[in-house]
């Protein structure tokens, strides 16, 4: 089974200044996909960026960035200039193959305050 | 197109009694999830559907929890009775699959249940 850690419950930071959220995973899978997801008090998730497993290449949407290191299994999430609108919840998310379908396995979270 | 449509939005009942919610997937998706989530953590899958057919419901309370999905469109998900501990909101998704592996899942809004 797979499994998603995020080690940081919450965290601060200034508007503008740039943030980075942790994200680490367990698999024995070769292809799949890792996803960051934003909830604000809404409730709805919000897909913010999506990495293919078999892409190098780190993905990049606007000011979110992230830093996928395939061997540590690790995919952090770098907010830039942050905006006091990035203040939510935000979730590191695991897809993988499974016998008909795909698995989507979720980290803890970690609540992220963007000050003024 | 259309996003994944659940109701009700709140619902509020005594423990002991039963409820039922009902989701609606984006049209054409194959793949649906329930996920639970308590407050301050991740979505926990409780069942995934392919179809009309059950692909994993490892992490459903089958004493208490049931779901179906009878023309592999709409989703009802069932409690009966309710505990004290099943407050949380209920999370419909369905992923879009591009060449056997989902790119990304879209949520519904959720069901935020309080048993009191």
């Amino acid at each position: 089974a797979q499994t998603v850690t995020q080690s940081q419950p919450e965290m601060s930071v200034q508007e503008a200044e740039t943030v980075t959220l942790s994200c680490t995973y367990d698999t024995s899978e070769n292809n799949y996909y890792l996803f960051w997801y934003k909830q604000p008090p809404s409730r709805q998730m919000i897909l913010v960026i999506r990495q293919e497993a078999y892409k190098q290449q780190n993905a990049t949407e606007n000011r979110f960035s992230v830093n996928f290191q395939k061997a540590a299994k690790s995919f952090s999430l770098k907010i830039s200039d942050s905006q006091l609108g990035d203040t939510a919840m935000y979730f590191c998310a695991f897809m993988s193959p499974n016998n008909a379908g795909n698995m989507l396995t979720f980290g803890g979270g970690t609540r992220l305050m963007v000050k003024p | 197109e259309a996003g994944v449509a659940q109701s009700p939005r709140y619902k509020i009942i005594e423990k002991r009694q039963s409820v039922a919610f009902w989701c609606n997937p984006i049209s054409g998706h194959a793949t649906l999830y329930w996920y639970q989530q308590i407050l301050g953590q991740g979505p926990k899958l409780l069942i995934q559907f392919q179809n009309n057919g059950v692909v994993d419901d490892s992490q459903l309370p089958k004493d208490r929890f049931s779901a179906e999905r009878l023309k592999g469109v709409d989703s009802t998900l069932k409690i009966q009775p309710a505990k004290l501990e099943d407050s949380a909101v209920y999370l419909c998704a369905s992923p879009n699959v591009l060449g056997g592996l989902s790119t990304e899942a879209f949520f519904g809004q959720g069901t935020r249940l309080t048993v009191v």
